[in-house]
């Protein structure tokens, strides 16, 4: 069974620093990997994802992860963070194994303290 | 513009009642999803949706009735067997496949009363 695992319930970090949301999964074949971010009384719009290739992916508002296999990690960084950075960030996972369905962490709240 | 359209964002529901959330979209997919929310909490899959007239029940599909009469539109009615239901519903939808990006609307708040 496919499974995501978000560690940190909260990560803070001052503007202007870098700041790092960890992801780890577990699916059996190739995974498809996912964020997404959620602000408040919001629906969660897509950050980025990786599918292939290059192990850094770069997506939305200056955001970027990497993809490390042998660690299972997807973790979520942007060297340098800004207030409105704040928010709920989920990681989600669609294993390659025939099934559709994508899985989501628990989620890691952002808080970025000017 | 192309998107998910879910309403009513707030709607209040009485004891014994049922209440059913909207979702339309316009971005031709083909899977659709229910998502409940709770405060602080992360998503909990309700029913899923892979083609028009059929459903699939999710993790926590009791208390829940969803149909797909059309490839737009997956409506959700709350039943009044759900004993807890205040939360934050989120619908979605994607081209069903693996690796494809989820999109999702701006949310339901259902309050008891």
């Amino acid at each position: 069974a496919q499974s995501v695992a978000q560690p940190e319930d909260q990560v803070n970090v001052a503007e202007g620093n870098p700041l790092t949301v960890k992801c780890t999964y577990s699916v059996s074949g190739n995974p498809y990997l996912f964020w997404y971010v959620q602000y408040p009384n919001r629906g969660l719009q897509f950050l980025l994802k990786y599918i292939t290739g290059d192990n850094l992916v770069k997506g939305s508002y200056g955001f970027e992860a990497e993809f490390n296999k042998s660690q299972t990690s997807f973790h979520l960084k942007k060297p340098s963070a800004l207030v409105s950075d704040s928010a709920l960030y989920f990681c989600a996972v669609n294993g390659n194994t025939g099934g559709f369905k994508t899985i989501f962490g628990a989620g890691t709240r952002l808080f970025v303290k000017a | 513009d192309g998107g998910i359209t879910q309403s009513p964002k707030y709607l209040f529901r009485k004891e014994g009642q049922n209440v059913t959330l909207s979702c339309e979209q316009n971005l031709n997919h083909d899977a659709m999803y229910w998502y409940r929310q709770d405060p602080g909490q992360g998503l909990r899959l309700i029913y899923y949706s892979q083609i028009v007239n059929d459903f699939q029940k999710g993790d926590i599909a009791e208390g829940y009735s969803v149909s797909r009469e059309k490839k737009e539109s997956f409506p959700l009615t709350v039943t009044s067997a759900q004993k807890n239901p205040t939360a934050f519903y989120l619908c979605a939808s994607e081209i069903p496949g693996t690796g494809n990006t989820i999109y999702f609307g701006e949310g339901s708040w259902l309050t008891v009363v």
